[in-house]
C-alpha cells in the first residue's frame, strides 16, 4: 500500500528550528515531485512548498520563503522540511503529499496522516 | 497569493445534487487546467476527488464531477449521501509555479 508517514512535530519555542521528515513506501519515490501542505487549528489548507523528483527545483509559499527549506533523499525515500525562525502563526498540522503523475504542477493524490507543530513558549 | 473563494457552507438533502463554486483569477484557475478538489472529513487527511478540472482518480465515486468556466471552477456532488459530509477544498496551480487552496466549503447533509 502506498504510504507517507510524517514525523518530527511537537512543541517548539518561537525562533526554533525543527526538521520534519516524511517516509515514503510502496512507490518509486524518486519519480514523483513531493509537497508539504499545512493546516492551522480550525483553519483551511495552506500550500507550503514543493520539490521536483530529482530535487533540482523547489518552490515556496511567500509566508515561508527564506525560513523553510524543502529537500529529499531519494536513496532513503524520505522528504524533509527544515523549518527556521518559527513563529506562532506556523502552528499547524503539516502534511506531506505525493503528486499524482510526478510533475510539480499536478494534484496531490496521496497524503500522510500529518504531524502537529505547535510554536509556543 | 490570495486564497481562492469558496462558499463557507452548502447543504442538501439525501439524493439531491449540490454544487460548490471556486473563484480565482487568470493567473490560477482561469489560466490552465490544473484545478483540483479535495474532500476532508473531520479529523482526517484530505483526499483527492477531482484532478485537472474534471478527472476522477481511481476509486472515487462517479457522483463527483468537476467543471470550469473562465476563472470559476465547480464541484458537483450528485445523489448526496450522508458519507459526503466533509469539508471540500479547491486548489489550483499558479503562474508563479506555486499552488493556492480555496477557503473551504463545509458540506452538510440534512
Amino acid at each position: 500500500e502506498v504510504q507517507l508517514v510524517e514525523s518530527g512535530g511537537g512543541l517548539v519555542q518561537p525562533g526554533g528550528s525543527p526538521r520534519l521528515s516524511c517516509a515514503a513506501s510502496a512507490f518509486t519515490f524518486s519519480s514523483y515531485a513531493m509537497s508539504w501542505v499545512r493546516q492551522a487549528p480550525g483553519k483551511g489548507l495552506e500550500w507550503v512548498s514543493i520539490i521536483s523528483d530529482s530535487g533540482g527545483n523547489t518552490y515556496y509559499a511567500d509566508s515561508v520563503k527564506g525560513r523553510f527549506t524543502i529537500s529529499r533523499d531519494n536513496s532513503k525515500n524520505t522528504l524533509y522540511l527544515q523549518m527556521n525562525s518559527l513563529r506562532a502563526e506556523d502552528t499547524a498540522i503539516y502534511y506531506c503529499a505525493k503528486t499524482i503523475f510526478g510533475v510539480a504542477s499536478d494534484a496531490f493524490d496521496i497524503w500522510g496522516q500529518g504531524t502537529m507543530v505547535t510554536v509556543s513558549s | 497569493q490570495s486564497a481562492l473563494t469558496q462558499p463557507a457552507s452548502v447543504s442538501g438533502s439525501p439524493g439531491q445534487s449540490i454544487t460548490i463554486s471556486c473563484t480565482g483569477t487568470s493567473t490560477d484557475v482561469g489560466g490552465h487546467n490544473y484545478v483540483f478538489w479535495y474532500q476532508q472529513p473531520p479529523g482526517k487527511a484530505p483526499k483527492l476527488v477531482i484532478y485537472e478540472v474534471s478527472n476522477r482518480p481511481s476509486g472515487v465515486s462517479n457522483r463527483f464531477s468537476g467543471s470550469k468556466s473562465g476563472n470559476t471552477a465547480s464541484l458537483t456532488i450528485s445523489g448526496l449521501q450522508a458519507e459526503d459530509e466533509a469539508d471540500y477544498y479547491c486548489s489550483s496551480y499558479t503562474s508563479s509555479s506555486t499552488y493556492v487552496f480555496g477557503s473551504g466549503t463545509k458540506v452538510s447533509v440534512l
